[in-house]
């Protein structure tokens, strides 16, 4: 089925460790997001990439880092990992802001 | 800047009864506006979008919104509730740098 694939699904990981969160669209749209959703937070925004090649940061780009090396796929890692950043995330994609947006069905990551 | 504000962080409604989760937005531009439903550890499933055409958008599941542009509101409506509704619901606005904001949502709860 088309749409947006994240994996894995759920991770562990000790305090200090590192990891890479994979989102892949096959409907061949230009726009990718991270979002992380915390309660009472509603969904933050990471970092987001407008094309191939190409990564901006959001409001929480801090111990975040992307790549967009190819279209299909957007991946967010995280270099040395914090309790902070225990959350669930999700990514979506779009072809562009007016038409809404497809999501994944998230990681959730907790860091221990 | 653009933001978006959700009036209500809980709503109760009894089951048959109007539903109302309302969402101010600002924006120095005309944006395009979406509602968003996450059910209980789900992904978020597009609701409707106004993307400046008609005023008065209709959604998925009964739901529609109407946009106010001299109340800066989006507001969400249903005519009868029904049990399966109870969600957490957000309110979207885009930026004109191609972000993509979310409220921090509204979790509607429904009384037997």
């Amino acid at each position: 089925n088309a749409g947006v694939t994240q994996t894995p699904k759920f991770r562990v990981l000790k305090t200090g460790q590192s990891m890479t969160l994979l989102c892949a669209q096959d409907m061949n749209h230009e726009y990718m997001y991270w979002y992380r959703q915390d309660p009472g937070m509603g969904l933050r925004l990471i970092h987001y990439s407008v094309g191939e090649g190409t990564t901006a940061k959001g409001e929480v780009p801090d111990g975040y880092n992307v790549s967009r090396l190819k279209k299909q796929n957007f991946l967010l890692g995280l270099e040395s990992a914090a309790p902070s950043q225990t959350s669930v995330y999700f990514c979506a994609s779009t072809p562009g802001t007016a038409y809404g947006y497809t999501f994944g069905s998230g990681t959730r990551l907790t860091v221990v | 800047a653009q933001s978006v504000t959700q009036l209500d962080s809980h709503v109760s409604v009894s089951e048959g009864t109007p539903v109302l989760l309302r969402c101010n937005y600002s924006s120095s531009y005309s944006p395009s506006l979406f509602w968003y439903v996450q059910h209980p550890n789900k992904g978020l499933q597009l609701l409707l979008k106004y993307t400046s055409a008609a005023t008065l958008v209709k959604g998925i599941n009964g739901f529609e919104a109407e946009f106010k542009k001299s109340e800066t509101s989006f507001h969400l409506t249903k005519p009868s509730a029904h049990m399966s509704d109870a969600a957490e619901y957000f309110c979207v606005v885009t930026s004109r740098d191609d972000k993509i904001i979310f409220g921090k949502g509204t979790r509607l709860h429904i009384l037997p």
